[in-house]
């Protein structure tokens, strides 16, 4: 079975700074996804990046960036110039690739807050 | 820009009455899904639904839930006899696309069972 772990509960970064969310997870599939979701305060859980795990290039949106190791089974996400807005919780999670419509597996998550 | 909303955002109810939670997924969305976190927990998938059908369930999602789409519009799950384990915030998903579709959340339906 596929296990997604975030190991960091909360985590706190000041205003315009860089903070790094770390994931691994868990599979014997070589084809799948990996996806960081934000859930702020009452609000629903957005995306804010994807990335295949064919594609070695690791995935940029804007000021968020991932690092993808595969052999490691690691996905970690950077968040660059960090503002008040990006406090929230954020989700790593893994879906398998295949013609089916297969659901997500989510980590735990991580409290993330950010310091004026 | 389309969002999914859900209803109730809360509701409390005793334990073994029924339940019925209500999604309207994003309109030219194809796959629909509900997801379940029970406080301090993760985020655990219950079922996914495609074509009038169930496509896939967890082993969370026995007989005493059900799911429909009664109108081409709402998605709804039911909780035939709620427990108190059932109490959980539950989160209603729609995509277009089903194998590398972004998933659209809704803000989330808390349920507390008594």
């Amino acid at each position: 079975a596929q296990t997604v772990t975030q190991s960091q509960p909360e985590m706190s970064v000041q205003e315009a700074e860089t903070v790094t969310l770390s994931c691994t997870y868990d599979t014997s599939e070589s084809d799948y996804y990996l996806f960081w979701y934000k859930q702020p305060p009452s609000r629903q859980m957005i995306l804010v990046i994807r990335q295949e795990a064919y594609k070695q290039q690791n995935a940029t949106e804007n000021r968020f960036s991932v690092n993808f190791q595969k052999a490691a089974k690691s996905f970690s996400l950077k968040i660059s110039d960090s503002q008040l807005g990006d406090a929230a919780m954020y989700f790593c999670a893994y879906r398998i690739w295949n013609s089916g419509n297969t659901p997500l597996v989510f980590g735990k998550g991580t409290r993330l807050s950010v310091i004026a | 820009e389309p969002e999914v909303t859900q209803t109730p955002s809360h509701q409390v109810t005793q334990m073994g009455q029924e339940v019925i939670l209500r999604c309207v997924p994003i309109s030219n969305h194809l796959y629909f899904y509900w997801y379940r976190q029970i406080l301090g927990q993760k985020v655990e998938f219950l079922v996914s639904f495609y074509n009038n059908e169930i496509s896939e369930k967890s082993e969370i999602f026995d007989d005493q839930f059900s799911v429909e789409r009664p109108d081409g519009s709402n998605f709804t799950l039911k909780i035939r006899s709620t427990k108190l384990e059932d109490s959980a915030m539950y989160f209603c998903a729609s995509s277009f696309r089903g194998r590398d579709g972004e998933l659209f959340f809704g803000e989330g339906s808390r349920l507390t069972v008594l």
